[in-house]
């Protein structure tokens, strides 16, 4: 596609399910990163990959948070016992070999955890 | 540690207005910056980014900003707004590594008709 594609765009999950979030970066792109933004903020690092490395996940909150990447292409977020404080949008991002961190964005996957 | 500041976060101005949105950074050593701007229902989307030469950097749609070392600031401004720039902003930057984006709170604008 065009551009960095997210689904589902919206997600509503009972407190200690657990929910998968996809993002397919823009073909070709070898930065793919997730960030979490809650209401009313900015966006915060959770992690990212080159390729299907990951090469920094310092920004996930707790170990119920996984990501990977295992072809170097599509990407998954996977939130496991979700609690009230996940709901946020989760972005992804993706950018070209070169170009740092200056990367396009998804629409993001709203997720509220009921 | 790495973080970036917006101070302004509502900013309501009439059409044709000038505007200046604030952006602080502190960073140690090399650091790129970014302005996106997120319209709304719509994605984050890529106004200008700095990453070193020429200190005033011009992005799409008439914006520009600013790259003051000595203040550690990167400010946004834009000569005249219009209607459809109301969306929410965002300054963001990272260092030599490349490899995350610290972002600022964010700043609404609301330009009114």
């Amino acid at each position: 596609g065009a551009g960095v594609s997210q689904s589902p765009r919206y997600k509503v999950a009972k407190r200690g399910q657990d929910v998968a979030l996809r993002c397919d970066p823009i073909s070709g792109h070898v930065s793919l990163f997730w960030y979490q933004q809650a209401l009313g903020q900015g966006p915060e690092f959770l992690t990212y990959f080159q390729n299907e490395a990951q090469l920094d996940k310092s920004g996930l909150p707790s170990d119920r948070f996984f990501a990977e990447r295992p072809e170097g292409s599509v990407s998954t977020l996977k939130i496991q016992r979700t609690q009230q404080e996940d709901s946020a949008v989760y972005l992804c991002a993706s950018s070209p070999r070169g170009q740092g961190s200056g990367a396009f964005f998804g629409q993001g996957t709203r997720l509220t955890v009921v | 540690a790495q973080s970036v500041s917006q101070h302004n976060h509502h900013v309501i101005l009439s059409e044709a207005a000038s505007l200046e949105l604030g952006c602080n950074y502190s960073y140690g050593g090399t650091v790129n910056l970014f302005w996106y701007v997120q319209y709304p229902g719509q994605h984050l989307q890529l106004l200008l980014k700095y990453f070193s030469g020429d200190p005033l950097v011009k992005g799409i749609k008439g914006f520009e900003a600013e790259f003051i070392k000595s203040k550690f600031s990167f400010n946004l401004r834009k000569p005249s707004v219009q209607w459809s720039d109301t969306a929410e902003y965002f300054c963001a930057g990272d260092g030599e590594a490349g490899n995350m984006l610290t972002f600022g709170g964010g700043t609404r604008l609301m330009v009114k008709p």
